[in-house]
């Protein structure tokens, strides 16, 4: 079974400064993705980053940019300048990469406030 | 990408009352998820609507508490029966175009049962 662990619930940021999340996961798996979600409190989940496991290069999307270590089965995420949108709930989650298993296992996830 | 629309947004139901929730996407998809998130906490998978077929449901999940059904490749019910207070949740449709992995998700429907 896999399991997505985010051990800090709650988190802060100054506006304009850097911040990172921390996930880990436990997997036999050899082959998966990894992402992370953001949530808003409109609730719509929103795609942030998307990591391929068999890539050793860490995936960065603008601001956003992840640190990928598959030994250690760790995945966070830095937020880079941070904007008072980003205030939400995040969500880090596993997927099998596999035919017809696309459901994602999510961590319990981080609230993150942006303070001006 | 996918546009996902759910309906309805929000509910209030009373208990022993069922309610359905629908998801329509704007684009054929061949995979269809219904995840639960209680409050305060994390996403949950239901199941795996499968068009032409019953629903997988994970375990914990069963067809006669959450029945759903997927006619065709744009369209998806699930059914929340003989509701209790326990089932006061967001109820979020996702699906998966396959290609890279990633899912999309509606915006939620959001039950309080009471």
């Amino acid at each position: 079974a896999q399991t997505v662990t985010q051990s800090q619930p709650e988190m802060s940021v100054q506006e304009a400064e850097t911040v990172t999340l921390s996930c880990t996961y436990d997997t036999s798996e050899n082959n998966y993705y990894l992402f992370w979600y953001k949530q808003p409190p409109s609730r719509q989940m929103i795609l942030v980053i998307r990591q391929e496991a068999y890539k050793q290069q860490n995936a960065t999307e603008n601001r956003f940019s992840v640190n990928f270590q598959k030994a250690a089965k760790s995945f966070s995420l830095k937020i880079s300048d941070s904007q008072l949108g980003d205030t939400a709930m995040y969500f880090c989650a596993f997927m099998k990469h596999q035919t017809g298993a696309n459901n994602l296992f999510f961590g319990t996830g981080t609230r993150l406030t942006v303070i001006p | 990408s996918a546009v996902i629309s759910q309906k309805p947004s929000r509910d209030i139901c009373q208990r022993g009352t069922s309610l359905t929730i629908q998801c329509q996407v704007d684009s054929q998809v061949t995979m269809m998820f219904w995840y639960r998130q209680q409050p305060g906490q994390s996403l949950t998978l239901i199941a795996t609507a499968n068009q032409g077929s019953e629903a997988t449901y994970e375990s914990g999940f069963v067809i006669d508490k959450f029945p759903i059904s997927r006619p065709n490749l744009t369209f998806s019910t699930l059914t929340v029966s003989n509701m209790s207070p326990e089932d006061s949740s967001i109820y979020l449709c996702s699906v998966g175009t396959g290609g890279t992995g990633e899912l999309f998700f509606g915006e939620g429907s959001r039950l309080t049962v009471l």
